[in-house]
């Protein structure tokens, strides 16, 4: 069965360093998610992202973030200087379509901020 | 916001049905209802999803109210790998359909 797959599974970085996120979409998918979870707390979005163009973004996106979708396979997330705040559970996710789709989601990629 | 409320938490004994409900008060016809579980921190699991009628699959049965107000997942035989916090979802659409997770309902399964 297809599935979304996230590398790597953990990083470590001290505060200020820029990290690259990467993610693998189910194949046939044309719809891109981030997610992120802090411990404890509960799954925020991120961004969602559809033929190479960012389709919505929350608040939490800020500057310091970016995506993209460098070849025909993964879609990456940016954080351009890391936060203490930004250690959390970064998921990603894909779906077909946007409007009825499920959305299928990576294992994710722990990120902890020094 | 989400749009969805569930129970905090909720414990069931091994091998019996886990009835776990959702309000969603403010769905609109259109919207799906949707069901994940998420176990530790990994990734959320998908399970089921409904408009208007009761769904089945392999893991779980979905049930939806008439008025399409509440729902109430039902997992069959629960077992202690099926300890997680599920989410009831209904997707939000501003420019895109994306999910709001709220806290969702912590299932203890006990041996």
């Amino acid at each position: 069965e297809p599935e979304v797959t996230q590398t790597p599974s953990h990083q470590v970085t001290q505060m200020g360093q820029e990290v690259i996120l990467r993610c693998v979409p189910i194949s046939n998918h044309l719809y891109f998610y981030w997610y992120r979870q802090i411990l404890g707390q509960k799954v925020e979005f991120l961004v969602s992202f559809y033929n190479n163009e960012i389709s919505e973004k929350s608040e939490i996106f800020d500057d310091q973030f970016s995506v993209e979708r460098p070849d025909g396979s993964n879609f990456t997330l940016k954080i351009r200087s890391t936060k203490l705040e930004d250690s959390a559970m970064y998921f990603c996710a894909s779906s077909k379509t946007d409007r009825e789709e499920t959305q299928y989601f990576g294992p994710g990629t722990r990120l902890l901020v020094l | 916001d989400a749009k969805t409320t569930q129970p905090t938490s909720m414990d069931c004994a091994e091998g019996r049905a886990a009835n776990l409900p959702c309000n969603h008060s403010t769905i609109s016809g259109n919207e799906y209802v949707y069901w994940y579980r998420q176990i530790h921190s990994q990734g959320p699991q998908y399970i089921i999803h409904g408009l208007k009628n009761n769904e089945t699959n392999e893991m779980a049965s979905l049930i939806i109210t008439e008025d399409r107000k509440s729902s109430t997942l039902i997992l069959p035989h629960a077992t202690l790998r099926d300890t997680a916090v599920y989410y009831c979802i209904v997707r939000a659409f501003s420019g895109t359909y994306k999910y709001i997770f709220g806290t969702g309902t912590r299932l203890k399964v006990l041996a």
